[in-house]
């Protein structure tokens, strides 16, 4: 069945450092790939996404790389801030699923 | 703020009764999702509605069940309640079948006792 997982619950970065977070997925028909932002008492919230004809894409401060020979998904930060504590998601959609699947999570903590 | 409300933010009830959530999606959104988040778990999709028609199911319990009104907005009705159901249970729109961009409200925190 479909699932997305993460390689690590948590990660601790020094401010200013740059953080990457990994995600792995299993089904190969996906078609887009989504990073979330969640922070403590808050819904998910969209960062950026990456379509599966691509293997990169920046946004502000961050760039999602997408490796599909190996089904490995990440989203890099650059110079870290504070205001970047939270957890992170990744999540898939194939095309005509519909349905967005998230995996685990992967919990930033900035440290001064 | 995502545009997309929730009611209520918090419910606390006991074992065996029914509650019904409540969602207006972003003006606009045709689509709803509904999403379950247990302690420190992931979001498991429940359903997915476009324009009051359902358009994918998850792992959503037949004592669970949703709608989506012509007004767009969307009720998750959950019965027979076990302690295990209590988790945050997330709403989310976007604008068309497939959208990547979903955005998410606030949350239900419901808490069963």
């Amino acid at each position: 069945g479909e699932s997305v997982g993460l390689h690590l619950p948590t990660l601790s970065v020094q401010e200013g450092d740059n953080s990457i977070i990994n995600c792995a997925y299993s089904n190969s028909a996906s078609d887009y790939f989504i990073w979330y932002k969640q922070e403590s008492g808050k819904g998910p919230q969209f960062i950026i996404d990456i379509r599966s004809n691509m293997d990169k894409r920046q946004g502000q401060r961050v760039t999602v790389l997408l490796n599909k020979t190996v089904k490995h998904l990440s989203l890099q930060i650059a110079a870290t801030q504070p205001g970047d504590s939270a957890v992170y998601f990744c999540a898939e959609i194939g095309w005509g699923a519909q349905k967005l699947v998230f995996g685990q999570g992967t919990r930033l903590t900035i440290n001064p | 703020d995502s545009g997309v409300t929730q009611t209520p933010k918090h419910l606390i009830t006991a074992t065996g009764q029914r509650v019904t959530l409540r969602c207006s999606p972003r003006s606009g959104d045709l689509s709803v999702y509904w999403y379950q988040q247990s302690l420190d778990q992931g979001l498991q999709f429940l359903i997915q509605y476009y324009n009051g028609e359902e358009r994918a199911k998850g792992n959503i319990l037949e004592r669970f069940s949703a709608q989506q009104f012509p007004d767009l907005h969307s009720e998750l009705n959950l019965s027979s309640l076990e302690l295990g159901d209590s988790a945050l249970y997330f709403c989310a729109s976007s604008g068309g079948r497939l959208n990547t961009e979903a955005f998410f409200g606030q949350g239900t925190r419901l808490t069963v006792v």
